[in-house]
């Protein structure tokens, strides 16, 4: 089936370090998508890029959509304790329906 | 402003027994999901609707069945569950294009 690969599955950080995690698929998605997930909570949308090439950012994240349109990142500036969780990259593509698929993770590890 | 609530939150059957896991929306979304959550294999497709009164099957369906009771609601059922059902399972909700807003989730474990 369809699949992304994300990639570190995990990393261990000192604080104030920064962090790049990235996601590749063989298929072109419209929409990526970057979700964190808290421990024994939901996942959260973090950022949404809709064209390839765009560059978005939200505090010290930014994610960009690939020229491709087969790959997106995400980088954390100056890690802090509570960036921990999981993070999660989805593609999203129009098939008659909006389906999306999700990477299986990146679980970060900070340091204090 | 509640979003997705799912109930409950955590549950522990034997194997054989059957479980609704309830889930609602309050942000008047067409599109409801169920998901279930496995280490190291990130968020699975088990039912989608894409609006009141249709559902279809995602990437794992067997074992599951699902209902869309009103626009809000979207319920999962495991008939007869089994070891390989335990996991961490997530109710979603979208509209159009839209990013998906998720639950809390509920942990089920099936001994």
């Amino acid at each position: 089936g369809q699949q992304l690969n994300q990639s570190p599955q995990s990393m261990f950080i000192q604080e104030g370090e920064d962090v790049s995690m990235n996601c590749t698929s063989s298929s072109i998605f419209n929409t990526w998508l970057w979700y964190k997930q808290d421990p024994g909570e939901g996942p959260v949308l973090l950022i949404a890029l809709y064209k390839a090439g765009e560059l978005t950012s939200n505090g010290r994240l930014t994610a960009q959509f690939g020229i491709t349109r087969k790959d997106s990142f995400l980088n954390i500036s100056a890690s802090i304790p509570s960036d921990v969780g999981i993070y999660f990259c989805a593609g999203q593509r129009d098939t008659g329906g909006f389906k999306t698929i999700f990477g299986a993770g990146t679980r970060l590890f900070v340091k204090a | 402003n509640a979003g997705v609530t799912q109930t409950p939150k955590f549950q522990v059957l034997k194997t054989g027994q059957s479980m609704t896991l309830q889930c609602a929306q309050d942000m008047n979304h067409n599109s409801m999901y169920w998901y279930r959550q496995d280490p190291g294999m990130g968020l699975r497709l088990i039912y989608y609707s894409a609006s009141e009164g249709t559902t279809d099957k995602g990437e794992v369906p067997n074992g599951y069945n699902v209902s869309r009771l009103n626009k809000r609601e979207f319920s999962l059922r495991l008939e007869s569950a089994a070891p390989s059902q335990t996991s961490v399972y997530f109710c979603a909700s979208g509209k159009g294009d839209q990013p998906q807003h998720f639950g809390d989730g509920t942990r089920l474990s099936i001994l």
